[in-house]
């Protein structure tokens, strides 16, 4: 069964440093989608991508954050410089279109020291 | 933007018990989708349900779009349904997001 692949697992990082995550969605869905979850919490959509294109980064600390598609495959969400209130679990999820279903990857566990 | 609230947040269960687990929303949607998280932090995807009545094997969902509620029906439940269980809704155009509810979380005892 195809899966939303994510690395890595888990990380552990000091403040200031820079970290990156990478998702690779299940084949053929047009739309990648990165989500933030702080514990107790649902969800929260940091970015969206429609192949290539970003079409909804309103929640994104665009001055530390960054998130490229650039062959409307695989992605990578990057913090530079990490912050101690980054520490979240980092969500990569996929879909055939935007308004299909959501297949989640396993996620990245970032903590920030 | 759209409010998603769940009830009850917590819920402790007997195996073999049934429970509903709810979700009301607070405007119109065109995508309503129940999520299972595990204890590892895997989401999986339950039903995609924007309105009528699905089901797989012990699990069920109803939502009323009109009333802007959803119901999601665990009978006899196991030790491995625990974890949380999400609501999330998605209002407006094609490429409007996904809201997340803060989700219930379920301990099956044995």
């Amino acid at each position: 069964e195809a899966e939303v692949a994510q690395s890595p697992r888990y990380k552990i990082t000091e403040k200031s440093q820079a970290v990156a995550f990478w998702c690779d969605p299940i084949s053929g869905h047009a739309t990648l989608y990165w989500y933030r979850q702080i514990l107790g919490q649902g969800p929260e959509l940091l970015v969206q991508f429609q192949d290539e294109s970003v079409v909804d980064d309103s929640q994104l600390p665009k001055d530390r954050f960054s998130a490229e598609r650039l062959k409307g495959v695989d992605s990578t969400l990057k913090i530079q410089p990490a912050e101690l209130g980054d520490s979240a679990m980092y969500l990569c999820a996929s879909s055939l279109n935007s308004w299909d279903i959501q297949y989640f990857g396993a996620g990245t566990r970032l903590s920030v020291l | 933007g759209i409010q998603v609230e769940q009830s009850p947040p917590d819920l402790i269960l007997q195996e073999g018990a049934n429970s509903t687990l709810r979700c009301n929303f607070s405007d119109s949607v065109n995508n309503l989708q129940w999520f299972h998280q595990n204890p590892w932090g895997q989401l999986i995807n339950l039903f995609y349900i924007p309105s009528g009545t699905k089901q797989n094997g012990r699990l069920s969902a109803t939502t009323v779009a009109t009333e802007r509620y959803s119901l999601l029906y665990i009978s006899s439940s196991q030790t491995t349904d625990s974890g949380v269980y999400f609501c999330a809704v998605q209002e407006g155009g094609a490429n409007s997001k996904l809201t997340f509810g803060k989700g219930i979380t379920l301990s099956v005892r044995p």
